[in-house]
């Protein structure tokens, strides 16, 4: 149980296009969404929370309009890289943390999307 | 949120008991702490959760000493695929209960 899937595992686009990452929970409903973003040999860095439902929560120096996130669902969370350019390529993980566990820290990770802009 | 502190690296052996401490001074009393596994271009994999004393599971345990400033996984007798960076990180309760990763351990398993 406990599974999150993301889509699309890796991602090649031109600079200026927009690129959608999907996240999802597939056996369980996630109230929290998180996305991160991890630079090669760094650690996850948190982008933003979202809350079915609401507006996502952006860390600080994080560009909301350029990283629109969107969390309709209870299952579903997207990220929207808006005009890529090259310094946005990256490796973009999810996590959902499902509503109500007593597990107070246990997110479940996607396997990351792989985002490379020519 | 606390801040935890890690070794960079470890090296080891294949079937050698590894041991990495973590350290969390500043742990509230409502946080537990939580290890992960992180494989190279994958997301990180949940391990083991405790909030005091020892946890046990099927693929680790955990060391946590009474003030909790502190705490050590193990890792019993590692294989090559155990390879990869662990990352300690302590926190709370709360819906929106945000994880600051450090830069975790990386550990080398040798053959």
């Amino acid at each position: 149980g406990a599974v999150v899937s993301q889509h699309p595992s890796r991602v090649i686009c031109k600079s200026g296009t927009s690129v959608k990452i999907e996240c999802r929970s597939l056996d369980f409903q996630a109230t929290t969404m998180f996305w991160y973003r991890q630079f090669p040999k760094q650690s996850l860095m948190l982008m933003a929370t979202s809350n079915e439902g609401s507006k996502a929560t952006y860390e600080q120096g994080v560009e909301k309009d350029k990283f629109l996130i969107n969390h309709a669902s209870l299952t579903l969370s997207t990220l929207t890289v808006t005009s890529a350019h090259p310094e946005d390529s990256s490796f973009y993980i999810c996590s959902a943390r499902e509503g109500g566990r007593s597990s107070y820290n246990e997110q479940f990770f996607g396997p990351g999307t792989r985002l490379t802009v020519l | 949120l606390a801040k935890t502190t890690q070794p960079i690296s470890m090296d080891s052996y294949e079937g050698q008991e590894v041991n990495i401490t973590c350290s969390h001074n500043n742990i509230a009393t409502n946080d537990y702490i939580t290890w992960y596994q992180q494989f190279p271009s994958q997301g990180p994999r949940f391990i083991i959760q405790g909030y005091k004393t020892k946890v046990t599971n099927e693929v680790a345990s955990l060391f946590i000493p009474a003030d909790r400033k502190s705490s050590t996984l193990s890792l019993p007798r590692v294989s090559l695929s155990d390879t990869a960076v662990y990352y300690c990180l302590v926190g709370g309760n709360g819906n929106n209960r945000k994880l600051i990763w450090g830069l975790g351990t990386s550990l080398a398993v040798n053959p």
